[in-house]
């Protein structure tokens, strides 16, 4: 077991709506990665935060957002929804600096309709 | 840019066979090297990473993988496959040392087992 918790598991939004997941990071990790997995594909990383700002984004637009809490725990944020935004999104904590592996989470399967 | 092919979409096996799964990667700096696999519907379970040191890894469930940086590969492996291996597996590089969080991954290999 992981220790990496995310909510909601499932969930179906309308195409313009807004969806907020979360995710709880491993004891002792300080960073949290988040990732969309489309059908058939493997994970793209959307952006990572570390002591609460953002530290690194893939090639995923502006309405995609996120924040990082004191307690590490983070959410994603996606604005103007898309059909194309069906994916898995999975959130992975790791510690900055520790030479280890990124825990992931069972993930959140968003399908917009 | 940091970049990983699996050359194979989809390989089938028999149980009791050996398997090899491939990978090969880009990446401009000393890479982290990981193999997860994934069950349908559900998040990734690391199988095994290679930071530094012998080239040659081994995991959890008897998987192993060899790092050769001359070909840029990363290839698992497993000498006898059990039907409880069926899964997608994916190969992932990251930043070494720091951030393994952010990660480059392939778009994975599907694994059917043939009783």
């Amino acid at each position: 077991e992981t220790g990496v918790t995310q909510s909601p598991t499932h969930l179906i939004k309308t195409r313009g709506q807004q969806v907020t997941l979360r995710c709880s990071s491993q004891s002792g990790h300080n960073t949290v990665s988040w990732y969309q997995q489309a059908l058939g594909q493997g994970p793209q990383f959307i952006f990572q935060y570390y002591r609460e700002e953002e530290n690194g984004r893939g090639n995923f637009p502006p309405r995609f957002s996120g924040l990082q809490f004191p307690n590490y725990s983070s959410e994603l944020n996606v604005n103007a929804l898309e059909l194309d935004d069906s994916a898995l999104y999975l959130c992975a904590s790791s510690l900055w600096g520790g030479n280890t592996e990124a825990f992931f989470g069972q993930g959140t399967r968003l399908t917009v309709v | 840019a940091q970049s990983v092919t699996q050359p194979d979409i989809h390989i089938t096996v028999s149980e009791g066979a050996s398997l090899e799964l491939r990978c090969n990667y880009s990446y401009g700096a000393t890479p982290y090297l990981f193999w997860y696999v994934q069950s349908p519907g559900q998040g990734l379970q690391l199988l095994l990473k290679y930071f530094s040191g012998d080239t040659l890894v081994q995991g959890i469930k008897g998987f192993e993988a060899e790092f050769k940086r001359s070909q840029s590969s990363f290839n698992l492996r497993k000498p006898s496959v059990h039907w409880s291996d069926a899964a997608e597996y994916f190969c992932a590089v990251g930043r070494f040392p720091t951030n393994a969080g952010k990660s480059t991954f392939g778009d994975g290999t599907t694994l059917t087992v043939k009783p």
